[in-house]
């Protein structure tokens, strides 16, 4: 089985910290996704990865960066929290060919105070 | 730009009677169409996708789905609903050449006994 893990499920932090979110990929996929979940509004993207060091901004950039530097592993990175960015984020990860669905962790829900 | 519309927040319907969650599209291209479905404090579980052929595809959990091109929609039905049915699902469609996918907004389904 596919497994997509998330380094915490609750994360509480204060306004202007600086949060590290991991996800880590078992399957050797290519491509890896972070979203941000909010009620009403669905999952929104907010960067993708589709190989090492590379990186591509999704719908939602902004307050966020990301860092792969190796296959299995992708960090979200929001350089000062501030407290719009209290959510659920999900990791997310694929193969590069066309048809193959993504595959989520269990999400982190971050608390910014 | 490709887009996904849940018009339905809640469906609430009763044990063992049929259930449908709705949806529509729009990509610019050929469309790969997802359903997901998302326990309480859970990351979301694939369930069934159309990508080409037969129009009607079979998923986990006794469920299945529709693809109408003329309407644009992916319905997603299961012939008798289940209490443990009961959780948040979301459809999601990509274009052809696409990483990304596009997420509705969600409809939560309340089973009851």
């Amino acid at each position: 089985d596919v497994k997509v893990t998330q380094s915490s499920r609750y994360l509480v932090k204060r306004t202007g910290e600086k949060v590290f979110l991991e996800c880590v990929q078992d399957m050797d996929h290519e491509n890896m996704f972070w979203y941000r979940q909010d009620p009403g509004l669905g999952l929104r993207l907010i960067y993708f990865s589709y190989d090492v060091k590379m990186k591509e901004k999704g719908d939602i950039p902004e307050g966020y960066s990301v860092s792969r530097e190796k296959k299995e592993r992708f960090s979200l990175i929001l350089e000062s929290a501030s407290t719009n960015q209290t959510s659920m984020y999900l990791c997310a990860s694929s193969h590069s060919r066309e048809t193959y669905e993504q595959y989520f962790g269990p999400g982190t829900r971050l608390t910014v105070t | 730009a490709q887009s996904v519309a849940q018009p339905e927040d809640q469906v609430n319907v009763a044990e063992g009677n049929p259930l449908t969650v709705k949806c529509t599209y729009s990509v610019s291209g050929n469309p790969y169409l997802f359903w997901y479905v998302q326990y309480p404090n859970r990351g979301l579980q694939f369930l069934l996708k159309y990508i080409t052929g037969d129009n009607l595809v079979k998923g986990s959990y006794g469920f299945e789905a529709e693809f109408n091109k003329s309407q644009t929609s992916f319905h997603l039905k299961k012939p008798s609903a289940l209490v443990s049915d009961s959780a948040l699902y979301f459809c999601a469609v990509r274009d052809w050449n696409d990483y990304k996918l596009s997420f509705g907004a969600g409809t939560t389904v309340t089973v009851r006994a």
